[in-house]
């Protein structure tokens, strides 16, 4: 099946500092990958679509400048915290649909796990 | 805005009984419905899904319904195990105004079966 992966896996960074979390589709092109946050005991709440090579499609709520987003290829998109703070400390899953017309499915990563100290 | 509500939060049955899990979603032009099964810490994992233009799929003990007038779509789980303990997310792919598509989760259950 398709495979996404996730790096880092963990990190644990001070507040203040930027945070660089890279989501790949390891064996199928993907145009749309989507980046949530999931909070202990919550729901995976959708953050922004990322489209490769336009800028991406933010939630209500999220804010672009804090978290900064390129899909710079159909097989690699970031996710930059910026000026990380405990608050921001979370989950983050990245997902990605297969094919360039889009499948249906969506194909999830490992997770990140955020600590802000 | 879209959303999707799931009930109940949590489920505990007897080894060997059914669950059931439901979930009701707002955006009619929603046509994709995955469940997805997710162990403390992990990924979240596809176990069955269904489309618009069925009303049931049925994969082994695990089965989904689908309600389109009511918006309503159900996940049946038989002769539970142990390992079937996890939480479950219903979804639904929503349409953005620009025409691309996005899911929205539901809001998690968490399954006990006990032995």
């Amino acid at each position: 099946g398709a495979v996404v992966s996730q790096h880092p896996s963990r990190v644990i960074c001070k507040s203040g500092t930027s945070v660089k979390i890279e989501c790949r589709s390891l064996d199928f092109q993907a145009t749309t990958m989507f980046w949530y946050r999931q909070f202990p005991k919550q729901s995976l709440m959708l953050m922004a679509t990322s489209n490769e090579g336009s800028k991406a499609t933010y939630e209500q709520g999220v804010e672009k400048d804090k978290f900064l987003i390129n899909h710079a290829s159909l097989t690699l998109s970031t996710l930059t915290v910026t000026s990380a703070h405990p608050e921001d400390s979370s989950f983050y899953i990245c997902s990605a649909r297969e094919g360039l017309a889009g499948g249906l499915e969506q194909f999830f990563g490992p997770g990140t796990r955020l600590t802000v100290l | 805005g879209e959303n999707v509500e799931q009930h109940p939060s949590t489920l505990s049955v007897q080894e060997g009984d059914s669950a059931v899990i439901k979930c009701t979603y707002s955006d009619s032009a929603s046509n994709y419905f995955p469940w997805y099964k997710q162990e403390l810490g992990k990924r979240p994992q596809l176990i069955i899904d269904i489309r618009s233009n069925v009303g049931e799929k049925k994969d082994q003990r695990i089965a989904v319904t689908l309600n389109k007038t009511a918006k309503h779509f159900s996940l049946h789980i038989t002769e539970t195990q142990p390992e079937d303990s996890a939480v479950y997310f219903c979804a639904a792919r929503g349409l953005y105004t620009s025409g691309t598509y996005k899911y929205i989760f539901g809001t998690g259950t968490r399954l006990k079966v006990l032995a």
